[in-house]
């Protein structure tokens, strides 16, 4: 079984440039998240979907962030425009949910889109 | 809101020993997730272990195992026989059983296993 994919896997771009992160979940998952790692710390939340509906984006910095979902399947995640801060780890996760007797409470993680921004 | 804390950034052991990792969470739910994630260098994250509050029993995985206290709020990580496999960021991280899987994760710490 596939795991879940992200691409690109690094990004360098300047500051004021838009860039865009893309996830495809493991089949299946309807729960996909977008989290924000920066260097040596715990991963944050910065927006969860459950199908095709952004359910927790409180997170998100929604001046220069944007997701969508279409679908209830890929992902894409942007930032325009790009700022200094935001060179960090950009990881989608995805899981089932366990309310429906078939998850485990367990996010299955992607390998990351690590973004710099000069 | 749930917090979930790691106050050890660092650690270090000698390949084959033993190490517990610390974690505190701080929570007013009953029923809830618990996991240790494993995030190698360069390398996607991975569920080590997972236990279920409901659950009395300590959560084992081969070498890894669990000691959840959660009158203390209190879960732990023991590495026994460690590896040099082993030699990764280590992330406790909560997630609510209501279905808000929104997992929130401790600062981390790293372990490092010298030969």
């Amino acid at each position: 079984e596939a795991g879940v994919v992200q691409s690109p896997r690094y990004k360098i771009i300047e500051k004021k440039q838009p860039v865009a992160f893309w996830c495809n979940p493991i089949s299946g998952h309807n729960t996909l998240y977008w989290y924000l790692q920066n260097l040596g710390q715990g991963p944050e939340l910065l927006i969860r979907y459950e199908n095709e509906e952004a359910v927790d984006d409180s997170q998100l910095p929604k001046d220069r962030f944007s997701a969508e979902r279409l679908k209830g399947v890929d992902s894409t995640l942007k930032i325009q425009p790009a700022e200094l801060g935001d060179s960090a780890v950009y990881l989608c996760a995805s899981s089932l949910d366990p309310l429906r007797g078939s998850g485990t409470g367990e996010l299955f993680f992607g390998e990351g889109s690590r973004l710099t921004v000069l | 809101a749930q917090t979930v804390t790691q106050s050890q950034p660092e650690m270090s052991v000698q390949e084959a020993e033993t190490v517990t990792l610390s974690c505190t969470y701080d929570t007013s739910e009953s029923n809830y997730y618990l996991f240790w994630y494993k995030q190698p260098p360069s390398r996607q994250m991975i569920l080590v272990i997972r236990q279920e509050a409901y659950k009395q029993q300590n959560a084992t995985e081969n070498r890894f195992s669990v000691n959840f206290q959660k009158a203390a709020k209190s879960f732990s990580l023991k590495i026994s026989d460690s590896q040099l496999g082993d030699t990764a960021m280590y992330f406790c991280a909560f997630s609510s059983y209501q279905g808000a899987q929104k997992l929130v994760f401790g600062q981390g710490t790293r372990l490092t296993i010298n030969p």
